[in-house]
């Protein structure tokens, strides 16, 4: 079954700095991979997806994220963070052919002024 | 757009009451999917269904949570009787064929449930 890892609780960076949030996979076949992000008493928010193509994407917000199939990994990044960036992100990976989102356990992001 | 709207927003109820949770999907939309998130678990899918059947229930946790969806504007998630385990969020989303290809959900804001 398909599933994500995403390893870190909370990550803390300072406003201005790079942001990294981190995830792993496990899928059998090609993967499909998925950033959400979830605002304070909202539902999810699609930012970014990875099907095929160029390793790197670029989504909403400024984030993008980048494919690494040797690392099993998509990370997703901000090369400067903003105190508005501070939200729960998620992970989610859907194996080819399935309907079904399978999503990380979050990670709470804080962004200090 | 409205959105995916989802009531009630709130609700607290008391362990052995019926509880009746209301999804509103994107018009056009026609996959929806019921979710629960919990601190301890994260976010599962409960059941989803397409063109108002159910196609997979195997995240409902028990025989006392079921699922409707009668037409393509409204479906429910029952709880009957509830227990305080249930407490959780509970979000529906829905999205298109294309966007099950994408991975692009449209979620609701939730009902936040509490179960005493």
């Amino acid at each position: 079954a398909q599933s994500v890892a995403q390893p870190e609780d909370q990550v803390n960076v300072a406003e201005g700095n790079p942001l990294t949030v981190k995830c792993t996979y496990s899928v059998s076949g090609n993967p499909y991979l998925f950033w959400y992000v979830q605002y304070p008493n909202r539902g999810l928010q699609f930012l970014l997806k990875y099907i095929t193509g160029d390793n790197l994407v670029k989504g909403s917000y400024g984030f993008e994220a980048e494919f690494n199939k040797s690392q099993t990994s998509f990370h997703l990044k901000k090369p400067s963070a903003l105190v508005s960036d501070s939200a729960l992100y998620f992970c989610a990976v859907r194996q080819g052919g399935n309907n079904r989102l399978a999503f990380g356990k979050g990670n709470q992001v804080v962004v200090i002024p | 757009d409205a959105g995916v709207i989802q009531s009630p927003r709130h609700e607290v109820t008391e362990m052995g009451q019926e509880v009746t949770l209301r999804c509103k999907p994107i018009s056009g939309h026609d996959y929806l999917f019921w979710y629960r998130q919990t601190m301890m678990r994260g976010l599962e899918l409960l059941i989803y269904f397409n063109n108002n059947v159910p196609i997979d229930d195997s995240g409902m946790p028990e025989d006392r949570f079921s699922a409707k969806m009668p037409n393509a504007s409204f479906s429910t998630l029952k709880i009957q009787p509830s227990e305080p385990r249930d407490s959780a969020v509970y979000f529906c989303a829905s999205t298109t064929r294309q966007g099950v290809n994408t991975g692009e959900l449209f979620f609701g804001e939730g009902s936040r449930l509490t179960v005493l």
